[in-house]
């Protein structure tokens, strides 16, 4: 199992330039998230997604934008990339049961990509 | 909304000894989890213990311990025996055990420096 993998590593964007953050889970997990972490803070919530083509917002979902059309893939998009865009991006996934939502609780992070805008 | 409160944004301790790291969070669910993770410089976040609300037993996973107040709504966690391979940031994170709510929240960290 590779778990969660992320690409890029790095990447350095210009002011008004778009990317996409890839993630993708081997673990058959149903839940998903994308999370920035700032400088010397912890994680913010993006975007999540219960499983494929169900995506909802977080606590920071301005200048993003997600889809899931495969359990194991979920793409996060940055249109129009800004200075407060910098930051370093982490994708989770986790399992829930459907009908309660419970599982273990954990979620699994991948490596993170770190994304500089000048 | 819940928020998650680590009031030391630094702390030391000697190889072999003992610390304890703090964390506070305020919610009026009954029903939730919390976890404490570990991220070294190579950035990847590392579950280090959980603990699930209804269960008053402390999480302990060999020399990771929690102290887990309810009432307190405390849930600090307890590195024995320390070693250099523990120095990192430690995150205190929060998550409802609502089936709809999947929002974690973090804390600000927590730099643990271990020194030899």
């Amino acid at each position: 199992n590779a778990g969660v993998t992320q690409t890029p590593k790095f990447r350095i964007l210009k002011i008004g330039q778009s990317m996409t953050l890839q993630c993708t889970q081997d673990m058959n997990h149903n839940y998903m998230y994308w999370y920035r972490q700032d400088p010397g803070m912890g994680l913010k919530l993006i975007y999540y997604s219960v499983g494929a083509g169900i995506t909802d917002k977080g606590e920071v979902p301005n200048g993003y934008n997600v889809s899931r059309s495969t359990t194991e893939d979920f793409p996060l998009r940055l249109e129009l990339a800004a200075p407060s865009q910098t930051s370093v991006y982490f994708c989770a996934s986790s399992y829930s049961k459907v009908t309660s939502g419970r599982g273990t609780g954990e979620q699994f992070f991948g490596p993170g990509t770190r994304l500089t805008v000048l | 909304a819940q928020t998650v409160t680590q009031s030391q944004p630094e702390m030391s301790v000697q190889e072999a000894e003992t610390v304890t790291l703090s964390c506070t969070y305020d919610t009026s669910e009954s029903d939730y989890y919390l976890f404490w993770y570990k991220q070294p410089p190579s950035r990847q976040m590392i579950l280090v213990i959980r603990q699930e609300a209804y269960k008053q037993q402390n999480a302990t996973e060999n020399r990771f311990s929690v102290n887990f107040q309810k009432a307190a709504k405390s849930f600090s966690l307890k590195i024995s025996d320390s070693q250099l391979g523990d120095a990192a940031m430690y995150f205190c994170a929060y998550r409802s055990g609502l089936y709809n709510n999947n929002d974690m929240r973090f804390g600000a960290g927590t730099r643990l420096t271990v020194k030899p």
